[in-house]
């Protein structure tokens, strides 16, 4: 099956500093990535998604100039949370797929804690 | 996308058969039905999706009614590592926004 990986796996950060979080699709192109994140207890949320090449698409309520999405290549995308402050500390989950299948593949996701 | 509605949980024996159920009572003819599981930590894990037909596949079996308003994922000997959220997420296929939207889903503990 397809294989997404995120790097790192957890990471603690002071209040206004910056994190980046890698997703990679190991063994195939993917044209569309997505990023979720998940607070203790709930759902995934979607935050945006993003096509190889262009800008992402923000879903309502998620800052684009906080959380910049970087998908420069069909195996890689980046999220960096900006000026990271306590109520950014959430679990980060992306997902890629390709053309020509519909199912979505994730990563293990990412626990981000800012102190 | 249609909505769907799990029970918030369920129990299930060890080695017994585990099925899961899911109304999607507005589904619309284009429309996929999904199941993907999370394990405490870990990010979700696809398991099967169907159209119409029932479909299976080495994780599970995924059975839809003739009317296409609900449906059921079975795993067929449940066992521990089994213990997850289970989303049932229903979608248009190569839509141009290809997200997922996940409910709350119905949480499986497998007891010994």
């Amino acid at each position: 099956g397809a294989v997404v990986s995120q790097h790192p796996s957890r990471v603690i950060c002071k209040s206004g500093t910056s994190v980046k979080i890698e997703c990679r699709s190991l063994d195939f192109q993917a044209t569309t990535m997505f990023w979720y994140r998940q607070f203790p207890k709930q759902s995934l949320m979607l935050m945006a998604t993003s096509n190889e090449g262009s800008k992402a698409t923000y879903e309502q309520g998620v800052e684009k100039d906080k959380f910049l999405i970087n998908h420069a290549s069909l195996t890689l995308s980046t999220l960096t949370v900006t000026s990271a402050h306590p109520e950014d500390s959430s679990f980060y989950i992306c997902s890629a797929s390709h053309a020509g299948t519909d199912t979505q593949y994730f990563g293990p996701g990412t626990r981000l804690t800012v102190l | 996308d249609a909505k769907t509605t799990q029970p918030p949980s369920m129990d299930c024996a060890e080695g017994r058969a585990a099925n899961l159920p899911c109304n999607h009572s507005t589904i619309s003819g284009n429309e996929y039905v999904y199941w993907y599981r999370q394990i405490h930590s870990q990010g979700p894990q696809y398991i099967i999706h169907g159209l119409k037909n029932n479909e299976t596949n080495e994780m599970a079996s995924l059975i839809i009614t003739e009317d296409r308003k609900s449906s059921t994922l079975i795993l067929p000997h449940a066992t521990l590592r089994d213990t997850a959220v289970y989303y049932c997420i229903v979608r248009a296929s190569f839509t141009g926004a290809n997200n997922l939207f996940f409910g709350t889903g119905t949480r499986l503990t497998v007891i010994p």
